[in-house]
């Protein structure tokens, strides 16, 4: 069973930074791109990062790039998002979520496993 | 960045009906289009990809269709467990994901 357990969430303050994990079991982990995604309280989902299979390709959307740095650790199974200066808009639930199909097979980009997400909130 | 605009934002139906959701993308995605079904307290479910495709274990109810910039996920009765949030998401281009259409018990 595929499984992805996103921890690292927390309230903190403005500029300050953060950590999130994503530990996964169930497929093999350096065969797939992974992602980042979050959602603010009653909003839209909202694609954060993506990070290539074997860690040489990342993308980041236009809201985090420049603060927000993803990476794994496939001997680890396991994804990682570095928040630096984050914001209050950062407050959301974060997930990690692995692609439909392995990096040989052309079907990348589509969400087919997701975690339960980890809360980044703020304190004023 | 391309955007995805979904519409309408909330659909009100009653079970049995047919539901028809649309996602209009401000640019060609080709057919680079998925959609994904969210309840609350939930995370997202995939359930069609590549426009067309049904994600595996996703009932025949749910069936995608369109190109280009325009396209649509289509419920052909509605069951109780089917009022929800979906949203489309493109993957011509990285990532995006449009504002998501709630369907209502009307």
């Amino acid at each position: 069973e595929v499984q992805l357990v996103e921890s690292g969430g927390d309230l903190v303050q403005p500029g300050r930074s953060l950590r999130l994990s994503c530990t996964v079991s169930g497929f093999t982990f350096d065969d797939y791109t992974m992602h980042w995604v979050r959602q603010a309280p009653g909003e839209a989902l909202e694609w954060v990062s993506s990070i290539s299979w074997n860690g040489y390709s990342t993308g980041y959307a236009d809201s985090v790039k420049g603060r927000f740095t993803i990476s794994r650790d496939n001997a680890k199974n396991s994804l990682y998002l570095q928040m630096n200066s984050l914001r209050a808009v950062d407050t959301a639930l974060y997930y990690c979520a692995k692609d439909l199909g392995p990096f040989y097979d052309g079907i990348g980009y589509y969400l087919d496993s997701w975690g339960q997400g980890t809360l980044v909130s703020f304190s004023s | 960045e391309i955007v995805l605009t979904q519409s309408p934002a909330t659909l009100s139906l009653s079970p049995g009906e047919r539901a028809t959701l649309s996602c209009r993308a401000s640019q060609s995605v080709s057919n680079y289009v998925a959609w994904y079904q969210q309840k609350p307290g939930q995370a997202p479910r995939l359930l069609i990809y590549d426009a067309s495709n049904r994600a595996t274990g996703i009932s025949a109810r749910f069936s995608g269709s369109g190109s280009g910039t325009d396209f649509s996920l289509t419920i052909s009765s509605l069951e109780p467990e089917d009022f929800a949030v979906y949203y489309c998401q493109q993957r011509s281009n990285w990532l995006t994901f449009g504002g998501g259409t709630k369907v209502e018990i009307k």
